[in-house]
């Protein structure tokens, strides 16, 4: 199975930061990567399709890119509803396979 | 609206069985792929399953911690998704999403969610 590797597994900022999450794939995938957003005791939510395609309603503060083995999903102004946990998932291969996912904490 | 409702979970002892649907509505259901997705408690996410829809032959994948346990089928006149639950384990406790599967550009996401059913395990 393909694996995902999301770093960091947490991290703290600000409002109006730009945050940086990365996925790493065990081998090459393409583009065939979505990032997803969880809020806690929320379903997950698509924000980026493709690596790089914004899903319609996500804010273009969202944006993703990367392809083959690394993958980065950047917000580039943090706002408060932001705070959540990130998650990658690649779709190459079956299994399909999430990153652990990282967690966005208000510092 | 495009809505997925849940619903089925409860506990179970190990070695038990029980059957998970998923309401579908607001969308042609039979031209969708359909997918569940669990997730641990306080745990992340876990792929569960997949099956394609009639021209695919409703064709189904699973996730190997699964396979031989977990079937999932449809019922496409009913716009309903299923998970039946076999030989269930303690570490298959988690909250059961099913969601949609969106294809673009030849690959795919999920891009409308369930809020969750619970399944419990535990003697």
């Amino acid at each position: 199975a393909i694996q995902m590797t999301q770093s960091p597994s947490s991290l703290s900022a600000s409002v109006g930061d730009r945050v940086t999450i990365t996925c790493r794939a065990s081998q090459g995938i393409g583009n065939d990567l979505g990032w997803y957003q969880q809020k806690p005791g929320k379903a997950p939510k698509l924000l980026i399709y493709v690596a790089s395609n914004l899903q319609s309603g996500v804010p273009s503060r969202f944006s993703g890119s990367g392809s083959g083995t690394d993958f980065t999903l950047t917000i580039s102004s943090l706002q408060p509803e932001d705070f959540a946990t990130y998650y990658c998932l690649q779709d190459l291969n079956y299994p399909l396979t999430f990153g652990g996912g990282t967690k966005v904490e208000i510092k | 609206e495009v809505q997925l409702v849940e619903s089925g979970g409860n506990l179970v002892q190990p070695g038990g069985s029980l059957r998970l649907s998923c309401a579908a509505s607001g969308f042609i259901f039979s031209d969708y792929y359909m997918d569940w997705v669990r997730q641990a408690p306080g745990k992340g996410l876990e792929w569960v399953g997949r099956i394609r829809n009639k021209p695919n032959s409703y064709t189904t994948e699973y996730a190997a911690s699964v396979n031989g346990r977990f079937t999932i089928s449809r019922d496409d006149s009913k716009n309903s998704l299923y998970l039946q639950l076999n030989s269930l384990k303690t570490e298959d406790t988690a909250l059961y999403y099913c969601a949609r599967g969106h294809f673009a550009s030849g690959s795919y996401s999920f891009d409308y969610w369930g809020q969750g059913t619970l399944v419990t395990v535990s003697s």
